[in-house]
């Protein structure tokens, strides 16, 4: 079975600090990579995905998430954090398309 | 184009009872999923269904069930409840006919098991 790591539960950051949440996951496939964002009492919204071709995938609101094959990781960044940041950010993996797997999750708290 | 919705948002139940929740999914989307979020767990994938046949489950038990509807709308049944059932129960759904579609979902249904 696939397990998604998620190394950091909590985040606390300042507003328009940079910041990066950590993913890290177990396939030596082929596999679709997704960021999910929570916020509270919502349920999840894709925030962005790597399917295939450029490494570099970027969403509407400033995040980016790097794909790394060779170390298994999907990082999320953002250059300048806003207080409406402020969420829960799951990683998740699906290595056919057909099942998903989930990280923890990591709460990110942006600081006034 | 409505999303997925789920209900109820939120209940109250004590143990021992049984508890059904309903989700309805995008228009067009065959396939439905449903996931326990609990803190410092994270999401557990519990089963999906597609075209009315559950295709994937995850590892709960037998007490955790679900089903789905020829208009996709789909169920999913908690018997003999405990504390450990607490949850917040989060449904998704997806298109299911192709290997890149990614899940969309709904806001939760909140169950307090006392």
């Amino acid at each position: 079975a696939q397990s998604v790591t998620q190394l950091d539960s909590q985040v606390p950051v300042f507003e328009e600090a940079p910041v990066e949440l950590r993913c890290n996951y177990s396939s030596s496939v082929s596999v679709y990579l997704f960021w999910y964002v929570q916020y509270p009492n919502q349920g999840l919204q894709l925030l962005l995905k790597y399917l295939s071709g450029s490494t570099l995938v970027e969403s509407i609101n400033g995040f980016e998430a790097e794909f790394n094959k060779s170390q298994t990781s999907f990082h999320l960044r953002k250059p300048s954090v806003h207080i409406s940041d402020t969420a829960e950010y799951f990683c998740a993996v699906s290595p056919t398309g057909n099942q998903f797997y989930f990280g923890t999750g990591t709460s990110l708290t942006v600081i006034p | 184009k409505a999303g997925v919705t789920q209900t109820p948002r939120y209940l109250i139940k004590t143990r021992g009872q049984q508890v059904t929740l309903s989700c309805s999914p995008i228009s067009g989307h065959r396939s439905v999923s449903w996931y326990q979020q609990t803190p410092g767990q994270g999401l557990q994938f519990l089963f999906e269904y597609f075209s009315e046949t559950q295709r994937n489950k995850g590892n709960f038990p037998g007490r955790f069930s679900g089903r789905q509807f020829s208009n996709s709308r789909s169920e999913m049944n908690v018997s003999t409840l405990e504390l450990g059932d607490s949850a917040l129960y989060l449904c998704a759904s997806r298109t299911g006919t192709r290997s890149t579609g990614e899940l969309f979902f709904g806001e939760g249904s909140r169950l307090t098991v006392l």
